[in-house]
């Protein structure tokens, strides 16, 4: 049962664009989201969350929206640099547990 | 500030091997730690959560077993490892609800 979904495996966008990043989730006791970046062979670095309470959150060229009626969370990243491409992984919490549960990924290129 | 380090960075095994896989934290005290397996081409599974010393949440069940002998330490452990064993092996760890998770670099596991 994949909890949390990233329906794209891969995404390609051109530098300087507009990049995407779609999240899907079904348990509604989910009540904070996260996003994190992986380059290959090494761990996942946190780039941003939102909890429930918001609809969205931004640092930088990084914002997150969270939809809860639709249990959609979108990360868009602008504007696009080549040193994003990267694989994009969602995460999520229930409230009063210390678990995150993570999508499979989406793998973003960045094209200079 | 709080490091986490994972050893070893890759590691061949033959099936039928025991494992041991350590992380230790820095910086922190009582963290949340995790282990989370990443398969080829797969998202992050869950593997062994820890809230305290001696406490162990099992998400899996598998071939795998994990220790916390002290406050900032987690032990991924396997008596006989299996081929279906090989993955990308991430530690980590929180600091309650609502906060982020940091991972370690990983360690490449191959079992042969």
């Amino acid at each position: 049962d994949q909890q949390v979904k990233q329906n794209s495996p891969s995404l390609s966008v051109q530098e300087g664009r507009i990049s995407i990043l779609n999240c899907d989730y079904t348990n509604s006791m989910f009540d904070y989201f996260l996003w994190y970046k992986k380059y290959p062979a090494e761990g996942p670095t946190f780039l941003i969350s939102i909890s429930s309470i918001k609809d969205k959150n931004e640092d930088g060229r990084f914002t997150v929206f969270l939809n809860k009626s639709a249990k959609h969370l979108s990360l868009h990243i602008v504007p696009s640099q080549p040193g994003d491409s990267a694989v994009y992984f969602c995460a999520a919490s229930a409230q009063g547990t210390y678990k995150y549960i993570f999508g499979t990924g989406t793998r973003l290129k960045v094209l200079a | 500030s709080q490091t986490i380090h994972q050893w070893p960075a890759t590691l061949v095994q033959p099936v039928g091997s025991p494992l041991s896989l350590e992380c230790t934290v820095e910086g922190t005290s009582n963290p949340n730690l995790y282990w989370y397996r990443q398969a080829a081409g797969r998202g992050l599974q869950l593997l062994f959560y820890s809230v305290g010393i001696g406490q162990i949440s099992s998400e899996v069940p598998q071939n795998l077993s994990a220790s916390r002998p002290q406050d900032r330490q987690f032990i991924l452990s396997s008596k006989k490892l299996l081929l279906s064993d090989s993955g990308f092996y991430l530690c980590a760890w929180g600091q309650g609800p609502n906060t982020e998770a940091f991972f370690g670099q990983g360690t490449r596991l191959t079992v042969v």
